[in-house]
């Protein structure tokens, strides 16, 4: 078990806002990572950081950023939100022994 | 490249079957991760395994088991005696190693097999 947090949980917003979603953590794990999920559809990983002040892009093209000045937090922001930013994203931590990735709950956003 | 398969879409049973899930992988590496998580109507991924590629033993956790055969690349999911709160998405995944010993941060994900349990 893993405490990881995401807010908001669901939001609805609409086209050409500025959002970011939150994730944290406590248990002090370098990796973070996100991934995005469309309805019923696999994941993919579309950005991760190792630590402070490390970021990369992953699989997945995103137009989203993030940035890692804490530990503890791992924000994703997209700058103007479109509708086919509707998605599901999830922010997952790993670290420890096993390296094993723990998932938040989730934040479900779509953008009308 | 590495891929992960999972052939079944969706599987439908009644209470108290047993069902097996299937995962096919492809790597070209000789150490890597496997992992199945199961994802509830709310949304969460739960973690449900971990097993390296160096342990072919089956593990079992209740009613859950899986066997990995590596001369197939295979990394079968059998939940037995089936219950309603079993319904999800099951997710496969693959990472591959660090020199370190754990795993690399990209998760390789196969598509999902939804699975209905009917009362």
């Amino acid at each position: 078990e893993a405490d990881i947090y995401q807010t908001p949980r669901y939001l609805v917003i609409g086209t050409g806002k500025k959002i970011t979603l939150e994730c944290s953590q406590t248990m002090g794990h370098d990796k973070m990572y996100w991934y995005q999920q469309d309805p019923g559809m696999e994941l993919h990983l579309i950005h991760y950081s190792y630590g402070v002040n490390s970021t990369e892009k992953g699989d997945l093209s995103s137009e989203s950023t993030v940035s890692r000045i804490r530990t503890e937090h791992f924000p994703l922001t997209l700058e103007s939100a479109r509708p086919s930013h509707t998605s599901q994203y999830l922010c997952a931590i790993s670290g420890g022994r096993t390296d094993t990735q723990y998932f938040g709950p989730g934040t479900r956003l779509t953008v009308l | 490249a590495q891929k992960v398969t999972q052939a079944q879409t969706e599987i439908s049973v009644v209470e108290k079957e047993d069902v097996t899930l299937d995962c096919v992988y492809e790597t070209r590496d000789t150490t890597y991760y496997l992992f199945w998580y199961k994802q509830p109507p709310s949304g969460e991924l739960v973690f449900l395994i971990r097993r390296n590629s160096f342990d072919e033993q089956n593990e079992i956790s209740g009613r859950y088991s899986w066997n990995f055969q590596k001369s197939t690349s295979s990394f079968n999911f059998t939940i037995t005696a089936s219950q309603v709160v079993d319904s999800a998405v099951y997710f496969c995944a693959l990472s591959e190693a660090t020199n370190y010993g754990g795993s690399q941060g990209n998760l390789i994900f196969g598509k999902g097999t939804k699975l209905s349990v009917k009362p």
